[in-house]
C-alpha cells in the first residue's frame, strides 16, 4: 500500500458525460501528479499541483482540468468525455520541501474510466 | 524533451533464473532521477529501485539491481532468482529534477515455473 488513495476504482459513463476524480496522497506529501496511462499512448504526465497551486502541465487536454484544496487532495475532472478518453487515470504524490520536487513518486491504485 | 526508450516489448525467463530489461534516455540535463516501475495485473504502479544520475554506484534492493551507464544514457535492470510474483510490466522512468515523470512504453516480463 502507497498510502495514496483514489476514488472511484472503476467509473462507467458515456460520451459527453463530465465525471470527477480524487486523490489523498499520502500524509505529508505536498505535490500531487496526475497521469493517464491507455493502449496507444502509454503512460502520459497530465498535470502537477504543489500546496494547492498548479506548478507543471503535461499533455492534458482543454476539457480536463484539476484542482489541489487545502486539505491537499487533489480532483481531475473530465468533461465532454469521448471514447478515447477511456483510460487508467493515476494519481501520484511526492514530499516537496523547499519548493523542490523530492526523487520519487507514489503512485495510488488508479481509476479505471470507461466511456461508452 | 526527454525521451525514454525499452526496446525489448516482451521477455520470458525461467523461475530462478536472472533476467535484465534494457532501457535508454536521452536528456540534456545534468541533474536527474531514474526509476523502474512494476506494474503487476493489478495494474498498480509499484517502485522497484531509483538510481540519482550523480551518484555512480548502482542502486541495489535485494534482488533488483541496475546497471547505470550515464555517458551512455543506459539504464538495465537485472532481475535476480527470478519469482513468479515478478510477472509484471517493468516501466523504466525519467525525471528531471523537479519535474515529472517520462515513461517508456514498457516491457512485459513473464517468469514461467
Amino acid at each position: 500500500d502507497s498510502g495514496v488513495t483514489q476514488t472511484p476504482k472503476h467509473l462507467i459513463t458515456a460520451t459527453g458525460q463530465r465525471v470527477t476524480l480524487r486523490c489523498s496522497p499520502r500524509s505529508g506529501d505536498l505535490s500531487v501528479y496526475w497521469y493517464q496511462q491507455s493502449l496507444d499512448q502509454g503512460l502520459q504526465f497530465l498535470i502537477q499541483y504543489y500546496n494547492g497551486e498548479e506548478r507543471a502541465k503535461g499533455n492534458i487536454l482543454e476539457r480536463f482540468s484539476a484542482q489541489q484544496f487545502p486539505d491537499l487532495h487533489s480532483e481531475l475532472n473530465l468533461s465532454s468525455l469521448e471514447l478515447g478518453d477511456s483510460a487508467l487515470y493515476f494519481c501520484a504524490s511526492s514530499v516537496d520541501s523547499w519548493g523542490r520536487s523530492t526523487d520519487t513518486q507514489y503512485f495510488g491504485p488508479g481509476t479505471r474510466l470507461t466511456v461508452l | 524533451a526527454q525521451t525514454v526508450t525499452q526496446s525489448q516489448p516482451e521477455m520470458s525467463v525461467q523461475e530462478a533464473e536472472t533476467v535484465t530489461l534494457s532501457c535508454t534516455y536521452d536528456t540534456s540535463e545534468n541533474n536527474y532521477y531514474l526509476f523502474w516501475y512494476k506494474q503487476p495485473p493489478s495494474r498498480q504502479m509499484i517502485l522497484v529501485i531509483r538510481q540519482e544520475a550523480y551518484k555512480q554506484q548502482n542502486a541495489t534492493e535485494n534482488r533488483f539491481s541496475v546497471n547505470f551507464q550515464k555517458a551512455a544514457k543506459s539504464f538495465s535492470l537485472k532481475i535476480s532468482d527470478s519469482q513468479l510474483g515478478d510477472t509484471a510490466m517493468y516501466f523504466c522512468a525519467f525525471m528531471a529534477s523537479g519535474y515529472a515523470l517520462n515513461f517508456g512504453k514498457g516491457t512485459s516480463l513473464l517468469v514461467t515455473p
